[in-house]
């Protein structure tokens, strides 16, 4: 089982480049997310989804999208990198929490270097 | 404004001896509160939750102590080992809230010394 995968592991871009960070999951979880973790700040909510077709705003959206088209997939896009955007991003993946919470997964993280 | 607050930031401990992390929330909606567990170059990944039913919940060495008055929470790691050197998040969340959204403590990086 491959669980929460990310990729890129490593990624340099230049102000203002756009990229995707992937995310796949094969635990067919309705539930994904994308945190960004910068020291002393723990991870903060960028962007979350509840299921294919349906994607929500978290703490820290301004300067990303995500789509969510199949449950597998829930990709991260940087519309035009700027240096605030150095970060290590996590993707995660969980069922509903119900009255007990569940596992989230997390990946193993992208490292972003804005330049 | 963090809701979560954590301290320390980090904490060094001799082997054998009680890791004690402290976290303080500011929301009283939140009733599910998980600490993870994070190694150098990988996810977090769930150590160990608590509802606010209960006061404490134990696994292995690991113990987390909630005090639901004064909104505050704390893991402790007993007989700590080498082992347990990495950096520990305290997180809070509303059980019924879609998306299974988490907010986090800002993190402890712990050093256990041999």
């Amino acid at each position: 089982n491959a669980g929460v995968t990310q990729t890129p592991k490593f990624q340099v871009l230049k102000t203002g480049q756009s990229m995707t960070l992937q995310c796949a999951q094969d635990m067919n979880h309705e539930y994904m997310s994308w945190y960004r973790q910068d020291p002393g700040m723990g991870l903060r909510l960028i962007h979350y989804s509840v299921g294919a077709g349906i994607t929500d705003q978290g703490e820290v959206p301004n300067g990303y999208n995500v789509s969510r088209s199949t449950t597998e997939d829930f990709p991260l896009r940087l519309l035009s990198a700027a240096p605030s955007q150095t970060s290590v991003y996590f993707c995660a993946s969980s069922l509903a929490f119900g009255n007990s919470g569940n596992t989230i997964y997390f990946g193993e993280g992208s490292w972003l270097t804005v330049v | 404004q963090q809701q979560v607050k954590q301290s320390p930031q980090s904490l060094i401990v001799q082997k054998g001896g009680i890791s004690i992390i402290n976290c303080a929330y500011e929301n009283t909606a939140f009733d599910y509160f998980p600490w993870y567990q994070q190694f150098p170059g990988k996810g977090p990944a769930l150590l160990i939750a608590i509802r606010p039913d209960v006061s404490e919940k134990k696994e292995g060495r690991f113990t987390i102590s909630f005090n639901k008055s004064a909104k505050q929470f704390s893991l402790h790691i007993m007989d700590s080992q080498p082992g347990d050197s990495a950096t520990y998040f305290c997180a809070a969340t509303r059980l019924n809230n879609a998306g299974n959204m988490l907010t986090f403590g800002g993190g402890t990086r712990l050093m256990v010394k041999p």
